[in-house]
């Protein structure tokens, strides 16, 4: 059974264009993440949700929102796609209990953008 | 510059041999994390600490909270530990990570 899981795993796709990623986890947690890792392997974190509300916002381009119709879903929007939104997209999700954050990844979305 | 440094960047070790990477930081934290990423992309979390030390397996993790700074140990490493080393730290809702060991344990 896949604790995180992202769909699509592969995304090719034009520049201008609008696309979502998909996030879902089994683990019953209530917090999750999106994170950027680019071209020389950099995480950089995205956004993160806790019961519905958004509690890490980094500064990234309002391009990108994140939309978490549940607890157990955090899918990320990208509009008017640019060259510069190419790299590899992870979901997480956590517990956050007292002095927990261990924290679950999914495999990752490869976004291309041409 | 970067709130967490990690060294070495890149770390090529025999098998069997001891492993230590190291990540120091700058900001208050409330929270570390060791992670892995597999050759194949995947991310695993290997720790999160917040004081002391934790074990587990051939892994060790040490955090000293004063000096700024964390260790991750490898025992009788093998090449199944050969992966990316990743650390990031939690100050308050933030999360900063460092660019990663790459490690690689030869046969």
């Amino acid at each position: 059974d896949t604790a995180v899981s992202q769909t699509p795993k592969y995304l090719v796709t034009q520049m201008g264009n609008d696309k979502s990623i998909k996030c879902e986890q089994n683990l019953g947690h209530d917090t999750m993440y999106w994170y950027k890792q680019d071209s020389k392997k950099f995480l950089k974190i995205m956004f993160s949700y806790n019961n519905k509300e958004l509690i890490i916002n980094e500064t990234v381009p309002n391009r990108f929102s994140p939309k978490s119709p549940d607890k157990a879903h955090l899918n990320l929007h990208i509009n008017s796609l640019e060259l510069g939104d190419s790299a590899v997209y992870f979901c997480a999700s956590s517990h956050p209990g007292h002095h927990t954050y261990e924290q679950y990844f999914g495999p990752g979305t490869r976004l291309t953008v041409t | 510059k970067n709130e967490v440094e990690q060294s070495p960047q890149n770390l090529t070790a025999q098998e069997g041999e001891f492993i230590t990477i190291n990540c120091s930081y700058s900001v208050g934290i409330s929270a570390l994390h060791w992670l892995q990423q597999h050759p194949g992309g995947g991310i695993v979390s290997l720790f999160m600490l917040s004081s002391g030390k934790k074990k587990h397996g051939r892994l060790i993790a040490t955090i000293n909270i004063q000096e700024k700074h964390s260790s991750l140990h490898i025992t009788a490493s093998h090449p199944r530990d050969s992966a990316v080393y990743i650390c990031a730290v939690r100050p308050g809702n933030q999360f900063y990570f460092g660019t990663g060991t790459s490690l690689t344990v030869i046969p």
